[in-house]
C-alpha cells in the first residue's frame, strides 16, 4: 500500500511489560514523527526524525520511552515497564519534507491497553 | 506557549443543515494551520493548510478560513458521510516548527 503503515493494531499489555510499536512510513518520506492521541484528545508530539537521525525527542514522557530509526526507514517505538498511564492510541506520521509547510500522513495507529 | 481551543466540543446537525466549527490559536508566529479529519478507529486525514490571514480554501462541502486569531471550517449542506472528529493544528515559527500543536477536535454527528 501506499500510506503509513502501523502494526499491531492493537496492543494489550500487563503494567511491567515491555512493547515495541512500528511504523512504515511512505517510501522515500523524509521526515517521521510519532504522537500520542489520548482518548477524546489531539495528538500530541513525542518525536521526531529526519532520516536516521532523532532530531527532537523532547516530547517523550519518561526515560522509558525509547524510539528508533535505524536506517532512515522503518521505526520502533518502545515502552519499557508499561505502566496504566501510557495507555493511549500512539500514531505515526511522516512527510516528504521535513514537516515544514507539507502534511503529515499519518498511519492509523496502535490502541496501547495496559492493564 | 502555543496553543490551540477548538469549539464546540460537539455538533449535531441534520444533514443539511450548515454550521461552522471554530479553531482558536495563540502561536508566536504562525507557519501555517492545518484541518485534519479523524474517523474511529483511524488517523488524521489531512484536509487544508492555510498560511495567512484572509486566505480560503474550499473542497466540496467544507471552506476553511483563517485570521490572525482564529479558523473556521464551514460546512454547507453536510450528509451523513462526513460525521466525523475535525482537529485543527498550528505549527509556529521557531527551532520546533516541524511540530504539529493539536486542538482537542469537534466531534460532527450529522444525521439523516
Amino acid at each position: 500500500g501506499a500510506g503509513v503503515s502501523q502494526s499491531p493494531r492493537y496492543k494489550v499489555a500487563k503494567r511491567g511489560q515491555d512493547v515495541a510499536l512500528r511504523c512504515d512510513p511512505i517510501s522515500g518520506h523524509v521526515s517521521l514523527f510519532w504522537y500520542q492521541q489520548a482518548l477524546g484528545q489531539g495528538p500530541e508530539f513525542l518525536t521526531y526524525f529526519q532520516n536516521e537521525a532523532q532530531l527532537d525527542k523532547s516530547g517523550l514522557p519518561s526515560d522509558r520511552f525509547f524510539a528508533e530509526r535505524p536506517e532512515g526507514s522503518v521505526s520502533t517505538l518502545k515502552i519499557q515497564r508499561t505502566q496504566q498511564e501510557d495507555s493511549a492510541v500512539y500514531l505515526c506520521a511522516s512527510s516528504p519534507t521535513g514537516g515544514l509547510n507539507s502534511p503529515l500522513h499519518f498511519g492509523n495507529g496502535t490502541r496501547l491497553t495496559v492493564t | 506557549e502555543d496553543q490551540v481551543t477548538q469549539s464546540p466540543e460537539a455538533l449535531r446537525l441534520q444533514e443539511g443543515e450548515s454550521s461552522s466549527l471554530n479553531c482558536s490559536y495563540t502561536v508566536s508566529g504562525l507557519r501555517g494551520l492545518f484541518w485534519y479529519r479523524q474517523d474511529p478507529g483511524k488517523g488524521p486525514e489531512f484536509l487544508f493548510t492555510l498560511y495567512s490571514a484572509g486566505e480560503e480554501k474550499e473542497k466540496e462541502r467544507l471552506k476553511a478560513t483563517l485570521t490572525k486569531k482564529e479558523s473556521f471550517l464551514h460546512i454547507t449542506a453536510p450528509k451523513p458521510e462526513d460525521s466525523a472528529t475535525y482537529l485543527c493544528a498550528v505549527q509556529g515559527v521557531g527551532d520546533s516548527s516541524y511540530k504539529l500543536i493539536f486542538g482537542s477536535g469537534t466531534r460532527l454527528l450529522v444525521r439523516p
